[in-house]
């Protein structure tokens, strides 16, 4: 089945670091451009980071630059977000999404994992 | 930085039509792309550039766009189109959701 299932999400202290990974399955992961989405509870969907699919190109939203940093690894079909100096604003499910080939629209998300910064 | 505007909230009525607005700087001038979101769950794109449905999605979904509307359009809606909306635009390499729209079908 083609999926994404993130992982690594969990309770972490203001200004702690969290990585979360976004494994891929049942598609040429390395294809394609992959981001992060994140939801706030209640609140609404907003982009974080997109990498393209050799890895060679980031873009940040403004709310996370210099503190995230997506990368990928196409020989383990993985995705990630490096999240350093959390913030209470960074509480989030996050969410993994595929952006098909030239579209700017994302096609297949994960189920998302919680992040919750809190002392 | 590029703004999309919804409406808090809609109602509809079992078995007529839903629609489901989307403001932004010339809109029309972009490709808008429509997510559903029930909850506890991942979004599911229910139209993509302005008007096309992936396969999957009921013919009852459609979109438009022109001017500084984008408008998504449930008809005939039924108790399970209940959700939230969200639309989608890219700006200058950062994607920009609205802040979504709950959809109540009554």
């Amino acid at each position: 089945e083609v999926q994404l299932l993130e992982s690594g999400g969990g309770l972490v202290q203001p200004g702690g670091s969290l990585r979360l990974s976004c494994a891929a399955s049942e598609f040429t992961f390395s294809t394609f451009d992959m981001s992060w989405v994140r939801q706030a509870p209640g609140k609404g969907l907003e982009w974080v980071s997109i990498i393209s699919s050799s890895g060679t190109s980031t873009y940040y939203a403004d709310s996370v630059k210099g503190r995230f940093t997506i990368s990928r690894d196409n020989s383990k079909n993985t995705l990630y977000l490096q999240m350093n100096s959390l913030r209470d604003g960074d509480t989030a499910v996050y969410f993994c999404a595929k952006r098909p080939l030239s579209e700017g629209y994302f096609d297949l998300w994960g189920r998302g994992t919680l992040v919750t910064v809190s002392s | 930085s590029y703004e999309l505007t919804q409406p808090l909230s809609v109602s509809v009525a079992l078995g007529q039509t839903a629609r489901i607005t989307c403001g932004g700087n010339k809109i029309g001038s972009k490709n808008v792309h429509w997510y559903q979101q029930n909850p506890g769950q991942a979004p599911v794109v229910v139209i993509y550039r302005d008007s096309n449905r992936p396969s999957g999605i009921p013919e009852r979904f459609s979109g438009s766009n022109s001017g500084n509307t984008a408008t998504l359009t449930v008809s005939r809606a039924q108790a399970g189109d209940e959700a939230d909306y969200y639309c989608q635009v890219w700006d200058s390499s950062t994607w920009v959701f609205g802040g979504g729209t709950k959809l109540t079908v009554l």
